[in-house]
């Protein structure tokens, strides 16, 4: 156990419909990353929030959006979901914004099915 | 767009052989990380080489890192039928605001064989 969790480990979904991916970082630490991993993609970076705040973007959708929450816990919005949007959601935290210095601490992710 | 690109894609060795997986990125870094996922599984932290450090170890583990080159490579000694996993190099790229994020390359795919 990584001490990040993630909820749920599987969904499957219908194309067009919305789903939420719940992340709860490791205790103290105060920024959370979200990742996505495709096999054609490799992981991608989509969105850091620390302390409550969006810090960083990266290669996230429109259709996606996220959030962190004071009690520190990270949700990933995803809508209208397609096809491709099938692939594994990694949350990671680290304990500020600037612990590209450190690594990562990764859950064991959210396996999103769309069909 | 991913920073780090590892060679080779697939990797196959005999248990007891060491195993040598590259990483080659394409601009300055503060520093260079190793990760593994085993099938499915989250990315562990293995090791974390600064870019003014040129090799560095943990147990089995051995990095080096040539800034000059803009490539790393990670030694795993002695591999072990638990050492089958995906290995990934990561880069840490300033996105603004203060913060740094990880970039992964594609990983290197390990099967050790008992």
């Amino acid at each position: 156990d990584s001490g990040v969790t993630q909820t749920p480990k599987h969904l499957i979904t219908a194309t067009g419909q919305r789903v939420t991916l719940r992340c709860s970082p490791r205790s103290g630490d105060l920024s959370v990353y979200w990742y996505q991993q495709s096999l054609d993609q490799g992981l991608q970076f989509l969105i850091q929030y620390y302390n409550g705040e969006e810090r960083a973007k990266g290669n996230i959708l429109e259709r996606f959006s996220a959030q962190q929450f004071p009690d520190l816990h990270s949700e990933l919005n995803l809508s209208s979901l397609e096809l491709g949007d099938s692939a594994l959601y990694f949350c990671a935290s680290s304990p500020t914004h600037r612990d590209s210095f450190y690594g990562y601490t990764f859950g064991s992710g959210t396996r999103l099915t769309v069909v | 767009s991913q920073q780090g690109e590892e060679d080779p894609q697939a990797l196959s060795i005999q248990e007891g052989e060491n195993a040598t997986m590259n990483c080659s990125y394409k601009t300055s870094i503060n520093n260079l990380q190793w990760y593994r996922q085993n099938s499915g599984r989250g990315l562990v932290h293995l090791i974390l080489i600064r870019s003014n450090e040129r090799e560095k170890h943990s147990g089995r583990l051995r990095v080096t890192l040539d800034t000059s080159k803009k490539s790393s490579s990670l030694l795993i000694t002695a591999s072990r039928a638990a050492d089958t996993a995906s290995y990934f190099c990561a880069t840490d790229g300033y996105s603004g605001a203060g913060s740094y994020q990880l970039t992964f390359g594609k990983g290197t795919k390990l099967s050790v064989i008992p």
